[in-house]
């Protein structure tokens, strides 16, 4: 079955350090969503891709969706304390009901 | 608040008994998903309904069922509980992630079974 693979697992890093996790379909997708879940909370939506090639910014938050609409990825600069927690995409097969498939999350841990 | 209304909180039960999570969606969203997440797990998808009907089934065990109802919200019905179904149980709703609007998740449900 379709698979979304997301590295890394864990991700550390000092506060000011950019962060970037990875995403990675078996098959080709109608889209790419990508969601934040602060620990101890729920998952809440960042952001949809759609078109090859997109990328979208928001603030400190660049996503892209890969050519060949298989990878995506989400970059953030300067990390702050209040970007902890763990990034999660998710993709949607192409004729799908609108059942999305989530990748394992990358977790972001930032010392200050 | 997210618009999506999950309960109970916390449920602590034993090893063999059945439970019952429940979930309301956000206004006007149709389609509800279950998913279930392990500690340090992604979320793995179990079911979703459409406006009263099953539109697609996850890694869901037959021992877990769930439904829709008219008023549209759903209950996630899990049975013969075993240790290993202690988890988080999330309820998402949307209006159709096709069209560029994400899931709304609610809170969660925690399960434990001891």
């Amino acid at each position: 079955g379709q698979q979304v693979m997301q590295i890394p697992q864990y991700q550390h890093v000092q506060e000011g350090e950019d962060f970037t996790t990875y995403c990675n379909s078996s098959t080709t997708l109608s889209n790419i969503q990508w969601y934040k879940q602060r620990p101890g909370g729920h998952p809440v939506f960042l952001i949809q891709l759609v078109k090859s090639g997109e990328v979208k910014k928001q603030k400190r938050l660049t996503f892209q969706f890969g050519e060949a609409k298989k990878n995506s990825s989400l970059h953030i600069t300067a990390t702050q304390t209040t970007d902890v927690g763990t990034y999660f995409c998710a993709g949607l097969k192409g004729g799908s009901q609108g059942n999305l498939i989530f990748g394992k999350g990358t977790k972001l841990s930032v010392k200050p | 608040d997210s618009g999506v209304t999950q309960t109970p909180k916390h449920l602590i039960t034993a090893t063999g008994q059945r439970v019952t999570l429940r979930c309301s969606p956000r206004s006007g969203d149709l389609s509800v998903y279950w998913y279930q997440q392990s500690l340090d797990q992604g979320l793995q998808f179990l079911i979703q309904y459409y406006n009263g009907e099953e539109r697609a089934k996850g890694n869901i065990l037959e021992r877990f069922s769930a439904q829709q109802f008219p008023d549209l919200h759903s209950e996630l019905n899990l049975s013969s509980l075993e240790l290993g179904d202690s988890a988080l149980y999330f309820c998402a709703s949307s209006s159709g992630p096709d069209r560029g609007h994400g899931y709304t998740f609610g809170s969660g449900t925690r399960l434990t079974v001891v």
